[in-house]
């Protein structure tokens, strides 16, 4: 069974880094890539950006480059969001999902996803 | 602004039968690529429910369905349970380098 299991809510001051985590299970880490996806509150998902564990191969959204760092331990199947600074706008439900490519018009879609960590970023 | 447009509500009786709409660009749907479909129930995170614009992942009743035309495309969801009531988000690829979502839509069952 594919699980993806996220690290646990998180509550920082605004200008703290952070790292939170999402293990993969149940299939090749290496052989899928994985990604993360924000939610702010109340608000729609956006995709920010994925990994090729197998190779470390790394995408961003336009929108996220630069913001965060997307990485992944194969070791130990698990992937992560980083942020350097958070800010308080940062505040969102973030989710890991991992990403079957199909071939180059079908693209992407998540087929598995994790159950969320809410990131909350306030003085 | 979501780069996928989606109406923000829709709404049907048990039983009835709704779509859901997603319109594009020439630099997504409208170049090719293909759009995926996502249900999220209150509280929980994303559900696959359509791949590949028409594909159902295995567990998804057949009672959704899902198509593509041009700059555009469409979830149907046929015969209206209440245990649908959810968001629903579509999903494709832009020449951007990057995957968009739609803004979604959230399904109210009257």
């Amino acid at each position: 069974e594919v699980q993806l299991v996220q690290s646990g809510a998180e509550v920082k001051k605004p200008g703290e880094s952070l790292k939170i985590s999402c293990k993969g299970s149940g299939y090749s880490f290496t052989s899928y890539w994985i990604g993360w996806v924000r939610q702010m509150p109340g608000k729609g998902l956006e995709w920010m950006g994925i990994i090729y564990p197998g190779d470390s191969d790394t995408r961003y959204s336009p929108s996220f480059q630069g913001q965060v760092t997307i990485s992944a331990d194969k070791s130990i199947s698990t992937a992560y969001l980083q942020w350097s600074s958070l800010k308080a706008s940062d505040t969102a439900m973030y989710y890991c999902a991992r990403h079957r490519y199909y071939d180059i018009l079908t693209g992407y879609s998540c087929d598995y996803w994790g159950q969320g960590t809410l990131v909350t970023v306030s003085s | 602004q979501s780069v996928l447009t989606q109406p923000p509500s829709v709404s049907g009786a048990p039983g009835q039968r709704v779509t859901i709409s997603c319109t594009g660009s020439s630099s997504n749907i409208g170049a090719g690529y293909d759009v995926h479909w996502y249900q999220q129930l209150p509280g929980t995170a994303p559900k696959l429910l359509i791949y590949g614009n028409s594909n159902r992942p295995s567990g998804v009743p057949d009672r959704f369905s899902g198509s593509k035309s041009g700059t555009s495309a469409s979830l149907a969801i046929s015969g209206l349970q209440a245990e649908d009531e959810a968001d629903y988000y579509c999903q494709s690829y832009d020449s951007s380098l990057s995957v968009v979502f739609g803004g979604g839509t959230k399904l109210t069952v009257l």
